[in-house]
């Protein structure tokens, strides 16, 4: 199994261009959700979804969409992208949240590296 | 400021010795969780501690749980080179869907 796959690893993009990440998991996965990650700041979290056809709003959304139209993929688009969104992007999938409250562990994609001039 | 932090920021140890590494937080939680992020890599899972739950341990690792102070701790014993990796904690808030993560800590060990 691959796991998580995020598309692409780089881009560089100049202010005002848009552009879509994919992320694709294998492990049948209820819920996805899309991280950025800045020096000293750890992840924020930006959207995520918790079924085909959901999605909700993280801590930092502004600027960004997402959609979930297949169970295995989230995509993350960036509009009109601004230096503000240089950053490293993770996108995370787990099992669904139990009703006992049985948390389950994120599985990580590699990242996506983004530029933006 | 955000849910998890972490202490201390960076952390550089000899071969062999243990690393303690600390994390706070301010809210009602479900579970705690330590994950685990070699450079330029994703986040990899490495435990899990429920609220009712005080220790646990896997191989190497051992984590404590203290709800009444709202902070948990990562010991990692006999380190060795290939533990140099950024270290972050993870809180499930009771009634939400996702994690939130601390600002990590820099974890060097040295030959």
């Amino acid at each position: 199994n691959a796991g998580v796959t995020q598309t692409p690893k780089f881009r560089v993009l100049k202010t005002g261009q848009s552009m879509t990440l994919l992320c694709a998991q294998d492990m049948n996965h209820e819920y996805m959700y899309w991280y950025r990650q800045d020096p000293g700041m750890g992840l924020r979290l930006i959207h995520y979804s918790v079924g085909e056809g959901t999605t909700a709003k993280g801590e930092v959304p502004d600027g960004y969409n997402v959609s979930r139209l297949k169970k295995q993929n989230f995509l993350l688009g960036l509009e009109s992208a601004a230096p503000s969104q240089t950053s490293v992007y993770f996108c995370a999938s787990s099992y669904p949240w139990g009703l006992a409250g049985a948390y389950n562990e994120q599985f990580f994609g590699p990242g996506t590296r983004l530029t933006v001039l | 400021s955000q849910q998890g932090e972490e202490d201390p920021q960076a952390l550089s140890i000899q071969e062999g010795e243990n690393a303690t590494m600390n994390c706070s937080y301010k809210t009602s939680i479900n579970n705690l969780q330590w994950y685990r992020q070699n450079s330029g890599r994703g986040l990899v899972h490495l435990i899990l501690i429920r609220s009712n739950e005080r220790e646990k341990h896997s191989g190497r690792l051992r984590v404590t749980l203290d709800t009444s102070k709202k902070s948990s701790s990562l010991l990692i014993t006999a380190s060795r080179a290939a533990d140099t990796a950024s270290y972050f904690c993870a809180t499930a808030i009771q009634g939400a869907q996702k994690l939130v993560f601390g600002q990590g800590t820099r974890l060097t060990i040295n030959p």
